[in-house]
Protein backbone atom coordinates (compact mmCIF):
# COMPACT_ATOMS: atom_id res chain seq x y z
CA UNK A 1 0.00 0.00 0.00
CA UNK A 2 1.37 3.85 -0.32
CA UNK A 3 1.39 6.13 1.99
CA UNK A 4 3.65 8.01 4.70
CA UNK A 5 5.74 6.33 7.36
CA UNK A 6 6.79 8.27 9.98
CA UNK A 7 8.81 6.37 13.13
CA UNK A 8 9.10 5.72 15.82
CA UNK A 9 5.95 6.97 16.64
CA UNK A 10 6.68 8.26 20.69
CA UNK A 11 10.36 9.34 21.44
CA UNK A 12 11.86 10.41 24.35
CA UNK A 13 15.16 12.53 24.28
CA UNK A 14 17.63 14.11 27.11
CA UNK A 15 17.95 17.58 27.17
CA UNK A 16 21.25 18.51 24.91
CA UNK A 17 20.88 15.91 22.57
CA UNK A 18 19.83 15.33 19.11
CA UNK A 19 17.11 13.28 17.67
CA UNK A 20 16.22 12.43 13.99
CA UNK A 21 12.89 11.79 13.12
CA UNK A 22 12.15 9.22 10.09
CA UNK A 23 9.36 9.87 7.31
CA UNK A 24 9.60 7.85 4.59
CA UNK A 25 7.02 7.96 1.27
CA UNK A 26 6.34 5.34 -1.62
CA UNK A 27 3.79 7.71 -3.31
CA UNK A 28 6.25 8.77 -5.39
CA UNK A 29 5.74 12.40 -4.63
CA UNK A 30 8.44 15.51 -5.10
CA UNK A 31 7.42 17.73 -2.32
CA UNK A 32 7.87 16.64 1.39
CA UNK A 33 7.43 19.04 4.12
CA UNK A 34 7.37 19.02 7.88
CA UNK A 35 4.69 20.10 10.62
CA UNK A 36 5.00 20.89 14.51
CA UNK A 37 1.76 20.63 16.08
CA UNK A 38 1.25 22.40 19.88
CA UNK A 39 -2.32 22.14 21.88
CA UNK A 40 -3.97 25.79 20.84
CA UNK A 41 -1.35 26.33 18.00
CA UNK A 42 -2.33 24.40 14.96
CA UNK A 43 0.46 23.33 12.38
CA UNK A 44 3.48 25.08 11.54
CA UNK A 45 5.94 24.47 9.04
CA UNK A 46 9.38 23.94 10.22
CA UNK A 47 10.80 23.20 6.74
CA UNK A 48 10.01 21.84 3.00
CA UNK A 49 11.16 20.37 0.10
CA UNK A 50 10.07 20.51 -3.51
CA UNK A 51 12.79 18.16 -5.08
CA UNK A 52 15.71 15.98 -4.32
CA UNK A 53 18.94 17.78 -2.89
CA UNK A 54 16.71 21.08 -1.98
CA UNK A 55 14.84 21.93 0.35
CA UNK A 56 13.53 25.59 2.67
CA UNK A 57 13.49 26.96 6.03
CA UNK A 58 9.80 27.15 7.12
CA UNK A 59 7.86 29.40 9.86
CA UNK A 60 9.89 27.66 12.88
CA UNK A 61 12.98 26.38 11.20
CA UNK A 62 15.70 27.34 14.06
CA UNK A 63 17.36 24.89 15.97
CA UNK A 64 15.79 21.95 13.12
CA UNK A 65 17.86 20.48 10.59
CA UNK A 66 16.85 18.31 7.31
CA UNK A 67 18.26 16.39 4.30
CA UNK A 68 16.55 15.26 1.23
CA UNK A 69 19.44 12.55 -0.73
CA UNK A 70 16.75 10.39 -1.92
CA UNK A 71 12.78 11.12 -2.96
CA UNK A 72 11.83 8.53 -0.82
CA UNK A 73 12.99 9.87 2.34
CA UNK A 74 13.30 13.60 4.43
CA UNK A 75 14.44 12.97 7.78
CA UNK A 76 14.29 15.98 10.25
CA UNK A 77 17.16 16.33 13.18
CA UNK A 78 16.22 18.53 16.44
CA UNK A 79 18.80 19.97 17.80
CA UNK A 80 19.90 20.50 21.01
CA UNK A 81 19.52 24.42 19.95
CA UNK A 82 15.80 23.46 20.00
CA UNK A 83 14.64 25.55 22.99
CA UNK A 84 10.99 23.71 23.51
CA UNK A 85 11.74 20.58 20.98
CA UNK A 86 8.59 19.14 23.09
CA UNK A 87 5.79 18.67 20.87
CA UNK A 88 3.73 16.69 17.96
CA UNK A 89 5.37 16.43 14.54
CA UNK A 90 3.75 15.35 11.33
CA UNK A 91 5.10 14.78 7.93
CA UNK A 92 3.66 15.21 4.76
CA UNK A 93 3.99 14.92 1.09
CA UNK A 94 2.40 16.45 -2.23
CA UNK A 95 2.98 15.26 -5.59
CA UNK A 96 3.78 19.10 -6.74
CA UNK A 97 2.53 22.53 -5.94
CA UNK A 98 0.01 22.45 -3.10
CA UNK A 99 -2.30 24.52 -4.26
CA UNK A 100 -3.48 21.90 -6.79
CA UNK A 101 -3.33 18.84 -5.05
CA UNK A 102 -3.59 16.85 -1.76
CA UNK A 103 -0.97 16.83 1.23
CA UNK A 104 -0.74 13.40 2.88
CA UNK A 105 0.44 12.88 6.41
CA UNK A 106 1.91 10.67 7.97
CA UNK A 107 0.62 9.54 11.20
CA UNK A 108 3.25 11.59 13.73
CA UNK A 109 5.94 11.08 15.92
CA UNK A 110 5.59 12.68 19.34
CA UNK A 111 8.98 13.99 21.08
CA UNK A 112 8.99 14.52 24.46
CA UNK A 113 12.14 15.53 25.94
CA UNK A 114 12.92 14.46 29.56
CA UNK B 1 2.14 36.03 4.25
CA UNK B 2 -1.76 34.08 4.47
CA UNK B 3 -3.65 33.88 7.94
CA UNK B 4 -6.29 30.99 8.65
CA UNK B 5 -8.55 32.24 11.67
CA UNK B 6 -11.26 29.75 12.92
CA UNK B 7 -13.55 29.47 15.66
CA UNK B 8 -11.95 27.51 19.03
CA UNK B 9 -13.52 24.91 20.20
CA UNK B 10 -14.10 22.52 21.58
CA UNK B 11 -17.83 22.54 19.76
CA UNK B 12 -19.81 19.56 21.59
CA UNK B 13 -23.15 18.70 19.40
CA UNK B 14 -25.35 16.33 19.98
CA UNK B 15 -25.90 13.34 16.98
CA UNK B 16 -27.76 14.22 14.29
CA UNK B 17 -27.15 18.00 15.11
CA UNK B 18 -26.49 20.62 12.64
CA UNK B 19 -22.73 21.63 12.16
CA UNK B 20 -21.14 24.72 11.34
CA UNK B 21 -17.31 25.51 11.75
CA UNK B 22 -16.62 28.85 10.96
CA UNK B 23 -13.10 29.65 8.93
CA UNK B 24 -12.11 32.88 7.45
CA UNK B 25 -8.33 33.71 5.36
CA UNK B 26 -6.35 36.93 4.64
CA UNK B 27 -4.17 35.60 1.42
CA UNK B 28 -2.21 37.82 -0.70
CA UNK B 29 -3.81 36.51 -4.50
CA UNK B 30 -5.92 33.48 -4.34
CA UNK B 31 -5.81 30.54 -2.76
CA UNK B 32 -7.01 27.46 -2.87
CA UNK B 33 -8.96 26.33 0.71
CA UNK B 34 -9.25 22.83 2.07
CA UNK B 35 -10.30 21.15 5.24
CA UNK B 36 -8.30 18.49 7.15
CA UNK B 37 -9.74 16.15 9.75
CA UNK B 38 -7.46 14.44 11.99
CA UNK B 39 -8.43 11.43 14.57
CA UNK B 40 -7.33 10.63 17.92
CA UNK B 41 -3.33 10.22 17.67
CA UNK B 42 -3.38 10.02 14.03
CA UNK B 43 -1.80 12.33 11.11
CA UNK B 44 -4.38 14.71 9.23
CA UNK B 45 -6.82 13.66 6.28
CA UNK B 46 -8.01 15.81 3.58
CA UNK B 47 -11.28 16.36 3.99
CA UNK B 48 -12.38 18.44 1.09
CA UNK B 49 -10.88 21.47 -1.19
CA UNK B 50 -12.14 24.05 -3.24
CA UNK B 51 -9.68 25.61 -5.85
CA UNK B 52 -11.73 29.23 -6.87
CA UNK B 53 -14.23 31.66 -5.76
CA UNK B 54 -17.28 29.95 -5.30
CA UNK B 55 -16.49 26.64 -5.83
CA UNK B 56 -18.22 23.88 -3.48
CA UNK B 57 -15.79 21.41 -2.00
CA UNK B 58 -18.01 18.22 -0.22
CA UNK B 59 -17.16 14.67 1.31
CA UNK B 60 -18.35 12.94 3.24
CA UNK B 61 -21.49 14.83 4.06
CA UNK B 62 -19.45 18.20 4.69
CA UNK B 63 -19.08 20.83 2.40
CA UNK B 64 -17.53 24.03 2.51
CA UNK B 65 -18.01 26.80 -0.42
CA UNK B 66 -15.51 29.26 -0.86
CA UNK B 67 -16.56 32.61 -0.46
CA UNK B 68 -14.03 35.50 -2.36
CA UNK B 69 -16.31 38.36 -0.62
CA UNK B 70 -16.26 37.21 2.58
CA UNK B 71 -12.83 35.59 2.65
CA UNK B 72 -14.45 32.39 4.49
CA UNK B 73 -14.41 28.81 3.94
CA UNK B 74 -17.02 27.45 6.88
CA UNK B 75 -17.01 23.72 7.01
CA UNK B 76 -21.25 22.61 7.21
CA UNK B 77 -22.56 19.11 7.87
CA UNK B 78 -26.38 18.69 8.13
CA UNK B 79 -26.43 15.97 10.52
CA UNK B 80 -23.22 14.77 12.48
CA UNK B 81 -22.66 11.64 14.49
CA UNK B 82 -20.48 10.13 16.85
CA UNK B 83 -17.58 9.16 14.39
CA UNK B 84 -17.55 12.53 12.95
CA UNK B 85 -15.78 13.74 16.51
CA UNK B 86 -12.04 14.37 15.55
CA UNK B 87 -10.33 17.69 14.98
CA UNK B 88 -11.08 19.51 12.14
CA UNK B 89 -8.33 22.06 10.31
CA UNK B 90 -9.36 24.99 7.91
CA UNK B 91 -6.34 25.68 5.52
CA UNK B 92 -5.26 27.96 2.78
CA UNK B 93 -2.33 27.36 0.00
CA UNK B 94 0.03 30.33 -0.64
CA UNK B 95 3.09 31.44 -2.12
CA UNK B 96 6.20 29.10 -1.71
CA UNK B 97 4.45 25.86 -2.08
CA UNK B 98 2.96 26.08 1.45
CA UNK B 99 0.24 25.51 3.42
CA UNK B 100 -0.87 27.92 5.86
CA UNK B 101 -3.40 25.89 9.28
CA UNK B 102 -5.90 27.31 11.45
CA UNK B 103 -5.38 26.45 15.18
CA UNK B 104 -7.88 23.60 14.56
CA UNK B 105 -11.51 23.17 16.09
CA UNK B 106 -12.41 20.00 18.28
CA UNK B 107 -15.76 18.19 17.89
CA UNK B 108 -17.44 16.50 20.36
CA UNK B 109 -20.39 14.44 18.91
CA UNK B 110 -22.82 12.64 21.78
CA UNK B 111 -25.00 10.09 21.33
Amino acid sequence: DGGITQSPKYLFRKEGQNVTLSCEQNLNHDAMYWYRQDPGQGLRLIYYSQIVNDFQKGDIAEGYSVSREKKESFPLTVTSAQKNPTAFYLCASSTGLIMNTEAFFGQGTRLTVV
Amino acid sequence: GNSVTQMEGPVTLSEEAFLTINCTYTATGYPSLFWYVQYPGEGLQLLLKATKADDKGSNKGFEATYRKETTSFHLEKGSVQVSDSAVYFCAASGGGNKLTFGTGTQLKVEL
